[in-house]
This record gives structure tokens, sequence and C-alpha cells, in this order.
């Protein structure tokens, strides 16, 4: 399945780094979706764009910053995290039907660890 | 509050069937999905029901009571291959996915 990719998919940084996560989906789709997947927890919707538009922030601290410029592409920029931040972090795509349900195709997510 | 309760964790034997449920609690209604997640892999899309009743798709099958609150993921003949998580996920009135913590499911031979 290479409809969604993501790079990298391991990712080690100190607390004073900054780095980018890439998600790029070859599916036609005009949505697309970061979520944060820690151990035992459900998945954590960050940011939703649809059309290149944010539409959705979850109260994501601002040092994770999204970048979709355009609908193919989404970038995750990470500055000054946590080690609380370490996580699967996840991107999805959907069609973006207008006032319809939507199934969402995942990325294999980037595993980063925050030192 | 919008809530998805599975099981942490399930064991099965190759060949058996194994049955996850899901009970879902979401403001307004748009359909529950499962989605099979591998370790280290991404999660899949295995079905989408927004009306009451039974799907079936080869091995597995996906369940779905909207007066309950309730959905199930049956799994026929089990696999090794089949050792995964399974995440329940409900559809609000927004149309935004509801997630359950997922069900490790774990095959014997």
């Amino acid at each position: 399945e290479t409809g969604v990719t993501q790079t990298p998919r391991h990712l080690v940084m100190g607390m004073t780094n900054k780095k980018s996560l890439k998600c790029e989906q070859h599916l036609g789709h005009n949505a697309m979706y970061w979520y944060k997947q820690s151990a035992k927890k459900p998945l954590e919707l960050m940011f939703v764009y649809n059309f290149k538009e944010q539409t959705e922030n979850n109260s994501v601290p601002s040092r994770f910053s999204p970048e979709c410029p355009n609908s193919s592409h989404l970038f995750l920029h990470l500055h000054t995290l946590q080690p609380e931040d370490s996580a699967l972090y996840l991107c999805a795509s959907s069609q973006a039907l207008a006032g319809g349900p939507d199934t969402q195709y995942f990325g294999p997510g980037t595993r980063l660890t925050v030192l | 509050g919008q809530n998805i309760d599975q099981p942490t964790e399930m064991t099965a034997t190759e060949g058996a069937i194994v049955q996850i449920n899901c009970t879902y609690q979401t403001s307004g209604f748009n359909g529950l999905f499962w989605y099979q997640q591998h370790a280290g892999e991404a999660p899949t899309f295995l079905s989408y029901n927004v009306l009451d009743g039974l799907e079936e798709k080869g091995r597995f099958s996906s369940f779905l009571s909207r007066s309950k609150g309730y959905s199930y993921l049956l799994l026929k003949e089990l696999q090794m291959k089949d050792s995964a998580s399974y995440l329940c996920a409900g559809m609000d009135s927004n149309y935004q996915l509801i997630w359950g913590a997922g069900t490790k499911l774990i095959i014997k031979p």
C-alpha cells in the first residue's frame, strides 16, 4: 500500500532541535490529517486540512506547526518538543466529500522519540 | 461526552472465530468504522456500517446496532497474520472520527 507515504519513518531529536515530518498522498484526495498515537490510547486528531485550508486545530501546542502547500503534501514542523511528545505520528487523507461520511487512509507513521 | 469502549486485548486460536466488541457514545452518529493495524504499520480500513445489521466481507464481518450503541467485528478462520490491533471509531454529527484505544488480538497456534 503506497497511497499515503510518510518520511522519515523514525526520528530521534533533542528538545532544542527543529525537525519536520512529511506526508504525501497519491490518492487524489482533498483532505489531510495529522494524528498522534500513543501506546494504549485512542488516536488523537491534531490538525485537519480541507482543500489546503486548515479546518481543525484540536488545542495542539504551538510547538507543533502544520503546513499544507497543496492537496497532496502535508508537513508537521516540530520545535522545542518535550519528552511526552514521543509517539507515533500518523498522516491520513480522505476525499472530503461534502456533507457525507468519509473513509480515511493512513500512512505508516513516523515514530518520534524526544530525548 | 463522546466515548468509544473496546477490550484492550484478546487471545484466540488459529482457525477459530473471535468477536471484538465496541460500544460507542457520540454526539450524533454518521457511522462506525473498523480498522486493522499491524505493529509498526498504518491502520488499514476494514469496514463501515451506518445501518443496523451484519455486513460480511470474506472472513471478516461487522455488525451494528444503533439503538444499543454497539458494534462488533467478527473474524472467522483465524490466521496468524490476523494478529494485530483492531481500532473502532464512531463518526459524529460533524463527520469527525472518535477513536477507541484499540483491541490487541493475539493468535496462538
